[in-house]
């Protein structure tokens, strides 16, 4: 067990939908990233939030947004959803958010487009 | 434009042999890598790590060795054992300031009884 919650573990739902995945970090952990896993793909960047504050941005979709909330837990929202945006979402934390940490993950969400 | 790549889909070794699972990078700014671990219905692990300053850095089983002139990093897992069958990801990150981490897309290592 990472430490690292994520819910829902699975999300079916309709294109053109919004939908929100939660992730809580491991306590102590500062730092919360997201990250994308489609088929026959490698982990994709998203996003990562430090204490409540945007650090860094990946390849996010202009539909997706992202916060991260006082008691550092996150949330990933997803709108207008296409069937391309069926994949494996992850969410890790880390303490500090630096380059060279080691990511928690969690077991991801599950996200199915139909 | 993938700057990490594992060419290597996936990999199958005998109990008891050693397994080497590789990796390239493009970018030259890259100087600190990882391998994560990853089994069905779970999140990537940590595994090891090493940084530029570094050729190889090893942890039990498992090694890690870095070729900068050739931008090839490899993991080496000895002996390899069943349990070790996963998913295994490469990452890389330019250092302490640069907060995003690249992964490749994994290599399946079957490690047959």
């Amino acid at each position: 067990d990472s430490g690292v919650t994520q819910t829902p573990k699975h999300l079916i739902t309709a294109t053109g939908q919004r939908v929100t995945l939660r992730c809580s970090p491991r306590s102590g952990d500062l730092s919360v990233y997201w990250y994308q896993q489609s088929l026959d793909q490698g982990l994709q960047f998203l996003i990562q939030y430090y204490n409540g504050e945007e650090r860094a941005k990946g390849n996010i979709l202009e539909r997706f947004s992202a916060q991260q909330f006082p008691d550092l837990h996150s949330e990933l929202n997803l709108s207008s959803l296409e069937l391309g945006d069926s994949a494996l979402y992850f969410c890790a934390s880390s303490v500090g958010g630096t380059g060279i940490e080691k990511l928690f993950f969690g077991s991801g969400t599950q996200l199915s487009v139909l | 434009d993938q700057q990490v790549k594992q060419n290597s889909p996936s990999l199958s070794v005998q109990e008891g042999r050693i397994s080497i699972l590789n990796c390239d990078y493009t970018n030259s700014m890259f100087d600190y890598f990882l391998w994560y671990k990853k089994y069905p219905a779970e999140g990537p692990t940590f595994l090891i790590s090493i940084s530029s300053i570094k050729d190889k850095n090893e942890d039990g089983r498992f090694t890690v060795f870095l070729n900068k002139s050739a931008k090839h990093l490899s993991l080496h897992i000895v002996p390899s054992q069943p349990g070790d069958s996963a998913v295994y990801f490469c990452a890389a990150s330019s250092g302490g300031s640069n907060y995003k981490l690249t992964f490749g897309k994994g290599t399946l290592l079957t490690v047959n009884p």
